[in-house]
């Protein structure tokens, strides 16, 4: 099984700051990664897939990078809005996948 | 606009089996390339992949749960399923349906909660 990781857990930022959250994987995933944020009592929305490919809608201050075993989310300006807990998943072995445990963001 | 939709008990007790749907509107269940799965979500906690299943009923379970699980599919009702047996504390969670492309989780349903508690 390919396990994922995240850090930091939490991610203190300023509304206006940039926020970079980091994913690792235990073995190469080529790109095959995704990030999802979740709002409290919502479901995952997608935000990146094919480790930098922004999903229909995503607003371009959201970024993703990396390839092989190591993937970064930055959200260059945060906003108000984008305070949430963010999930990275590999699909690597779909329809197999596993998530990363999540960072949360919230307000310094 | 695809829309997934999860039903069942939201109670259920301690070695009995948890089983829910999810009704699937505005497209076909018997897509290709579409795979069909659960997820779930202990309360506070992150996701965890339960397993998916393709309209033909090809299957995939998470490894830690596969002696448990059974997702099964109803073409006819556009609907498919997820019956988890001898459920304990710790399977309470939400639990979501969710429609993966090629990998990635393009759609999710709202989720409901299931307790297992006597």
């Amino acid at each position: 099984e390919i396990v994922m990781t995240q850090s930091p857990a939490t991610l203190s930022v300023s509304p206006g700051e940039r926020a970079t959250l980091s994913c690792r994987a235990s073995q190469s995933i080529s790109n095959q990664l995704a990030w999802y944020q979740q709002k409290p009592g919502q479901a995952p929305r997608l935000l990146i897939y094919g480790a930098s490919t922004r999903a229909t809608g995503i607003p371009a201050r959201f970024t993703g990078s990396g390839s092989e075993t190591e993937f970064t989310l930055t959200i260059s300006s945060l906003q108000s809005e984008d305070f949430a807990v963010y999930f990275c998943q590999q699909y690597n072995n779909w329809p197999l996948f596993t998530f990363g445990p999540g960072t949360k963001v919230d307000i310094k | 606009q695809l829309q997934l939709q999860e039903s069942g008990p939201g109670l259920v007790k301690p070695s009995e089996t948890l089983s829910l749907t999810c009704t699937v509107s505005g497209g076909s269940i018997s897509s290709s390339s579409y795979y069909w799965g659960w997820i779930r979500q202990p309360p506070g906690k992150g996701l965890e992949w339960i397993g998916s299943i393709y309209y033909t009923g090809y299957t995939y379970y998470n490894a830690s749960l596969e002696s448990r699980v059974t997702i099964s599919v109803d073409t006819s009702k556009n609907q498919f399923s997820l019956r988890l047996s001898s459920v304990t504390a710790a399977d309470t969670a939400v639990y979501y349906c969710a429609l993966t492309i090629f990998g990635r989780i393009d759609y999710w349903g709202q989720g409901t909660l299931v307790t297992v508690s006597s």
